[in-house]
């Protein structure tokens, strides 16, 4: 199983710009999330998916788009860049069982916005 | 909407110590997941506590889960170079669903 993977790694848009970030999974997992990371901070919750067809919103969702139309991945869009959205982000997946649930990361891409 | 709080959010230590770091919520917590990131890595599983006052031991760490269920904590023993790195802590709370968030986070420094 290659676990979760995440592309690109690096990534540096200009102000404006949108791209999508993408996340897979081969492991079945039903949950899915996206966190963003700044320098020395915690991990903030942007947007989870508990299955294929359902996204709702975490801590801080403006600025992003998610859609999840399979369960082994789990795109995410950022809109119009802002030099504020320049972070480390990562994705996870898990399943959703209450007992049995640990999150998997992904490698994180690192995002620059000039 | 809920909030784990992480303490103390910086710890260095002298190889061989031991030291604590603390998660504390306002809400019951459904269960408490806690997880280490190595500086630059991406963070990774270490155990989850479910019942009220369950202790659980990996090596030098040991894992509470308060009475309450609105606490945990996270002791490690003799200290190891080894050991530097982030701790989370990450929740479920009762009312919340699925919805999974993360405390600050506590950053080791270990001085040898």
């Amino acid at each position: 199983n290659a676990g979760v993977t995440q592309t690109p790694k690096f990534q540096v848009l200009k102000t404006g710009q949108s791209m999508t970030l993408q996340c897979a999974q081969d492991m079945n997992h039903e949950y899915m999330s996206w966190y963003r990371q700044d320098p020395g901070m915690g991990l903030r919750l942007i947007h989870y998916s508990v299955g294929a067809g359902i996204t709702d919103q975490g801590e801080v969702p403006n600025g992003y788009n998610v859609s999840r139309s399979t369960t082994e991945d789990f795109p995410l869009r950022l809109l119009s860049a802002a030099p504020s959205q320049t972070s480390v982000y990562f994705c996870a997946s898990s399943y959703s069982s209450p007992t049995y649930n640990e999150q998997f990361f992904g490698p994180g891409t690192r995002l620059t916005v000039l | 909407g809920q909030q784990v709080m992480q303490i103390p959010q910086y710890q260095h230590v002298q190889e061989g110590e031991d030291f604590t770091t603390y998660c504390n919520s306002s809400t019951t917590l459904s269960n408490i997941q806690w997880y280490k990131q190595r500086p630059g890595g991406h963070p990774v599983f270490l155990i989850q506590l479910v019942k009220s006052g369950e202790v659980k031991k990996q090596k030098r760490l040991t894992f509470q889960f308060g009475e309450a269920k609105k606490n945990s904590s996270l002791h490690i023993t003799a200290t190891q170079t080894t050991d530097v790195g982030t701790y989370f802590c990450a929740s479920r709370a009762q009312a919340a669903g699925n919805k999974l968030t993360f405390g600050g986070g506590t950053r080791v420094l270990v001085k040898p």
